[in-house]
Protein backbone atom coordinates (compact mmCIF):
# COMPACT_ATOMS: atom_id res chain seq x y z
CA UNK A 1 0.00 0.00 0.00
CA UNK A 2 0.96 3.26 -1.04
CA UNK A 3 1.48 5.57 1.99
CA UNK A 4 0.23 9.20 1.37
CA UNK A 5 1.80 11.23 4.34
CA UNK A 6 0.35 15.38 4.20
CA UNK A 7 2.03 18.32 5.61
CA UNK A 8 1.16 20.29 7.55
CA UNK A 9 -1.34 18.65 9.31
CA UNK A 10 -2.73 22.16 10.23
CA UNK A 11 -2.00 25.57 9.15
CA UNK A 12 -3.33 28.64 9.04
CA UNK A 13 -2.86 31.95 6.75
CA UNK A 14 -3.91 35.42 6.52
CA UNK A 15 -5.79 36.58 3.74
CA UNK A 16 -3.95 37.40 0.50
CA UNK A 17 -0.84 35.43 1.68
CA UNK A 18 0.82 32.41 -0.73
CA UNK A 19 0.34 28.97 1.24
CA UNK A 20 1.49 25.38 0.05
CA UNK A 21 0.82 21.98 1.69
CA UNK A 22 2.64 19.49 0.79
CA UNK A 23 1.93 15.61 -0.14
CA UNK A 24 4.26 12.64 -0.37
CA UNK A 25 4.27 9.21 -1.24
CA UNK A 26 5.92 6.04 0.17
CA UNK A 27 6.53 4.84 -3.29
CA UNK A 28 6.29 6.56 -6.70
CA UNK A 29 2.82 7.34 -8.06
CA UNK A 30 2.19 8.64 -11.71
CA UNK A 31 1.34 12.04 -11.71
CA UNK A 32 -1.60 11.22 -13.72
CA UNK A 33 -3.13 9.64 -11.20
CA UNK A 34 -2.76 11.94 -8.28
CA UNK A 35 -5.35 14.18 -7.12
CA UNK A 36 -6.67 16.68 -4.54
CA UNK A 37 -9.66 17.13 -3.06
CA UNK A 38 -11.13 19.78 -0.73
CA UNK A 39 -13.90 19.07 2.20
CA UNK A 40 -15.03 22.03 4.09
CA UNK A 41 -16.44 21.45 7.64
CA UNK A 42 -19.38 19.74 7.15
CA UNK A 43 -19.68 18.92 3.67
CA UNK A 44 -18.68 16.22 1.27
CA UNK A 45 -15.31 16.59 -0.51
CA UNK A 46 -14.89 18.46 -3.62
CA UNK A 47 -12.62 17.06 -6.50
CA UNK A 48 -10.33 20.05 -6.22
CA UNK A 49 -7.41 19.05 -8.65
CA UNK A 50 -7.12 16.10 -11.01
CA UNK A 51 -4.09 14.49 -12.30
CA UNK A 52 -1.10 16.71 -10.39
CA UNK A 53 -1.97 19.97 -11.76
CA UNK A 54 -5.29 20.10 -13.56
CA UNK A 55 -7.93 22.06 -11.45
CA UNK A 56 -11.99 21.10 -11.49
CA UNK A 57 -14.61 22.69 -12.83
CA UNK A 58 -15.28 26.12 -10.99
CA UNK A 59 -11.97 26.20 -8.97
CA UNK A 60 -10.44 29.18 -8.76
CA UNK A 61 -7.11 30.12 -10.39
CA UNK A 62 -5.25 30.90 -7.24
CA UNK A 63 -4.99 27.29 -6.60
CA UNK A 64 -2.12 25.42 -8.83
CA UNK A 65 -1.17 21.88 -8.25
CA UNK A 66 2.83 20.41 -8.94
CA UNK A 67 4.82 17.58 -8.42
CA UNK A 68 6.01 14.04 -9.70
CA UNK A 69 7.04 10.99 -8.21
CA UNK A 70 6.85 11.15 -4.28
CA UNK A 71 6.66 14.61 -3.93
CA UNK A 72 3.06 16.53 -4.97
CA UNK A 73 2.32 19.88 -3.40
CA UNK A 74 -0.59 21.96 -3.88
CA UNK A 75 -0.59 25.88 -3.63
CA UNK A 76 -2.62 28.64 -2.88
CA UNK A 77 -1.82 32.19 -3.96
CA UNK A 78 -3.84 35.30 -2.32
CA UNK A 79 -5.51 32.99 -0.22
CA UNK A 80 -9.09 33.90 1.12
CA UNK A 81 -11.36 33.25 3.66
CA UNK A 82 -13.56 31.00 1.39
CA UNK A 83 -10.62 28.39 1.09
CA UNK A 84 -10.81 27.38 4.56
CA UNK A 85 -11.17 23.86 4.30
CA UNK A 86 -9.01 20.64 4.66
CA UNK A 87 -7.70 19.46 1.80
CA UNK A 88 -6.81 15.59 1.19
CA UNK A 89 -4.50 14.06 -1.81
CA UNK A 90 -5.40 10.92 -3.01
CA UNK A 91 -3.43 8.75 -5.50
CA UNK A 92 -3.54 5.18 -7.00
CA UNK A 93 0.00 3.31 -7.64
CA UNK A 94 -1.52 0.15 -7.87
CA UNK A 95 -4.37 -0.81 -5.77
CA UNK A 96 -5.45 0.54 -3.20
CA UNK A 97 -6.25 4.13 -3.64
CA UNK A 98 -5.07 5.73 -0.93
CA UNK A 99 -6.17 9.19 0.52
CA UNK A 100 -3.54 11.25 2.57
CA UNK A 101 -4.26 12.08 5.90
CA UNK A 102 -5.27 15.81 4.90
CA UNK A 103 -4.49 19.48 5.50
CA UNK A 104 -6.83 21.66 7.67
CA UNK A 105 -6.21 25.46 6.24
CA UNK A 106 -7.54 27.71 8.64
CA UNK A 107 -7.95 31.61 7.57
CA UNK A 108 -6.69 34.20 10.34
CA UNK B 1 -27.88 17.74 -12.85
CA UNK B 2 -25.55 14.57 -11.14
CA UNK B 3 -26.88 13.70 -8.41
CA UNK B 4 -25.54 10.35 -5.80
CA UNK B 5 -28.00 10.01 -3.34
CA UNK B 6 -26.84 7.74 -0.43
CA UNK B 7 -29.19 5.97 2.08
CA UNK B 8 -29.47 2.97 4.37
CA UNK B 9 -27.44 4.14 7.36
CA UNK B 10 -28.03 3.45 11.05
CA UNK B 11 -27.30 1.70 14.17
CA UNK B 12 -26.04 -1.60 13.79
CA UNK B 13 -25.27 -4.25 16.64
CA UNK B 14 -21.10 -5.36 16.18
CA UNK B 15 -21.15 -8.19 14.13
CA UNK B 16 -24.36 -7.28 12.44
CA UNK B 17 -24.71 -6.76 8.95
CA UNK B 18 -25.78 -3.60 7.02
CA UNK B 19 -27.21 -2.96 2.71
CA UNK B 20 -26.01 0.18 2.04
CA UNK B 21 -27.44 2.17 -1.64
CA UNK B 22 -26.74 5.16 -3.87
CA UNK B 23 -28.63 6.40 -6.03
CA UNK B 24 -27.26 8.03 -9.35
CA UNK B 25 -29.85 10.07 -11.34
CA UNK B 26 -28.57 13.21 -14.10
CA UNK B 27 -25.69 10.38 -16.03
CA UNK B 28 -25.84 7.95 -17.80
CA UNK B 29 -24.64 5.45 -14.47
CA UNK B 30 -23.80 2.37 -16.70
CA UNK B 31 -20.79 3.68 -18.35
CA UNK B 32 -19.32 5.01 -14.78
CA UNK B 33 -16.97 3.47 -12.27
CA UNK B 34 -18.20 3.94 -8.77
CA UNK B 35 -16.20 4.16 -5.32
CA UNK B 36 -17.59 4.28 -2.04
CA UNK B 37 -15.53 6.06 0.45
CA UNK B 38 -15.85 6.32 4.75
CA UNK B 39 -15.00 8.77 6.64
CA UNK B 40 -14.71 7.70 10.72
CA UNK B 41 -15.94 11.04 12.88
CA UNK B 42 -13.10 13.44 13.10
CA UNK B 43 -11.00 11.63 10.63
CA UNK B 44 -9.69 11.42 7.19
CA UNK B 45 -11.49 9.86 3.90
CA UNK B 46 -10.36 6.26 3.45
CA UNK B 47 -11.43 4.47 -0.02
CA UNK B 48 -13.31 1.11 0.34
CA UNK B 49 -13.66 0.10 -2.74
CA UNK B 50 -15.11 0.43 -6.51
CA UNK B 51 -16.95 -1.23 -9.45
CA UNK B 52 -16.25 -0.78 -13.03
CA UNK B 53 -19.83 -0.38 -15.50
CA UNK B 54 -20.76 -3.96 -16.00
CA UNK B 55 -19.51 -5.49 -12.56
CA UNK B 56 -17.01 -7.60 -13.66
CA UNK B 57 -14.35 -5.95 -12.06
CA UNK B 58 -14.70 -4.56 -8.35
CA UNK B 59 -11.21 -3.37 -6.38
CA UNK B 60 -11.54 -3.62 -2.21
CA UNK B 61 -9.28 -2.05 0.30
CA UNK B 62 -7.75 -5.18 1.28
CA UNK B 63 -8.41 -5.13 5.34
CA UNK B 64 -11.93 -4.94 4.07
CA UNK B 65 -12.45 -7.30 1.09
CA UNK B 66 -13.74 -9.60 3.71
CA UNK B 67 -16.29 -7.61 5.25
CA UNK B 68 -17.98 -5.84 1.98
CA UNK B 69 -19.55 -6.21 -1.02
CA UNK B 70 -19.86 -3.97 -3.50
CA UNK B 71 -22.70 -4.03 -6.31
CA UNK B 72 -24.48 -2.42 -8.76
CA UNK B 73 -27.67 -2.50 -10.45
CA UNK B 74 -27.66 -0.44 -13.57
CA UNK B 75 -31.22 -0.73 -14.88
CA UNK B 76 -32.30 0.87 -11.23
CA UNK B 77 -29.10 3.67 -11.35
CA UNK B 78 -28.38 2.33 -8.21
CA UNK B 79 -24.74 1.22 -6.01
CA UNK B 80 -24.94 -0.50 -3.29
CA UNK B 81 -22.74 -1.76 -0.39
CA UNK B 82 -23.19 -5.17 1.74
CA UNK B 83 -21.99 -4.42 5.17
CA UNK B 84 -21.06 -8.11 7.42
CA UNK B 85 -19.32 -8.59 10.84
CA UNK B 86 -19.33 -4.78 11.32
CA UNK B 87 -17.24 -3.69 14.68
CA UNK B 88 -17.01 -0.01 15.96
CA UNK B 89 -14.06 0.73 13.86
CA UNK B 90 -16.71 0.84 11.30
CA UNK B 91 -18.46 3.69 12.30
CA UNK B 92 -18.43 6.68 10.04
CA UNK B 93 -20.13 8.07 7.01
CA UNK B 94 -20.10 6.14 4.11
CA UNK B 95 -20.17 8.39 0.78
CA UNK B 96 -20.45 6.80 -2.73
CA UNK B 97 -18.39 8.49 -5.82
CA UNK B 98 -18.44 8.56 -9.62
CA UNK B 99 -15.37 8.32 -10.68
CA UNK B 100 -14.54 9.41 -14.38
CA UNK B 101 -11.80 8.01 -16.50
CA UNK B 102 -10.89 10.72 -19.01
CA UNK B 103 -9.59 12.32 -14.75
CA UNK B 104 -8.00 9.40 -14.58
CA UNK B 105 -10.92 7.78 -12.43
CA UNK B 106 -10.65 10.86 -9.82
CA UNK B 107 -13.83 10.94 -8.39
CA UNK B 108 -15.84 14.09 -9.86
CA UNK B 109 -19.11 13.81 -7.74
CA UNK B 110 -19.98 12.55 -4.20
CA UNK B 111 -23.42 12.09 -2.52
CA UNK B 112 -23.91 13.29 0.85
CA UNK B 113 -22.88 10.62 2.41
CA UNK B 114 -24.90 8.61 4.94
CA UNK B 115 -24.24 7.28 8.23
CA UNK B 116 -23.60 4.05 10.06
CA UNK B 117 -23.02 3.48 13.86
CA UNK B 118 -21.83 0.42 14.88
CA UNK B 119 -22.97 -0.11 18.62
CA UNK B 120 -24.89 -1.96 21.13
Amino acid sequence: ENVLTQSPAIMSASPGEKVTMTCRASSSVSSSYLHWYQQKSGASPKLWIYSTSNLASGVPARFSGSGSGTSYSLTINNVEAEDAATYYCQQYSGYPWTFGGGTKLEIK
Amino acid sequence: EVKVLESGGGLVQPGGSLKLSCAASGFDFSRYWMSWVRQAPGKGLEWIGEINPDSSTINYMPSLKDKFIISRDNAKNTLYLQMSKVRSEDTALYYCARGVLRYYYAMDYWGQGTSVTVSS
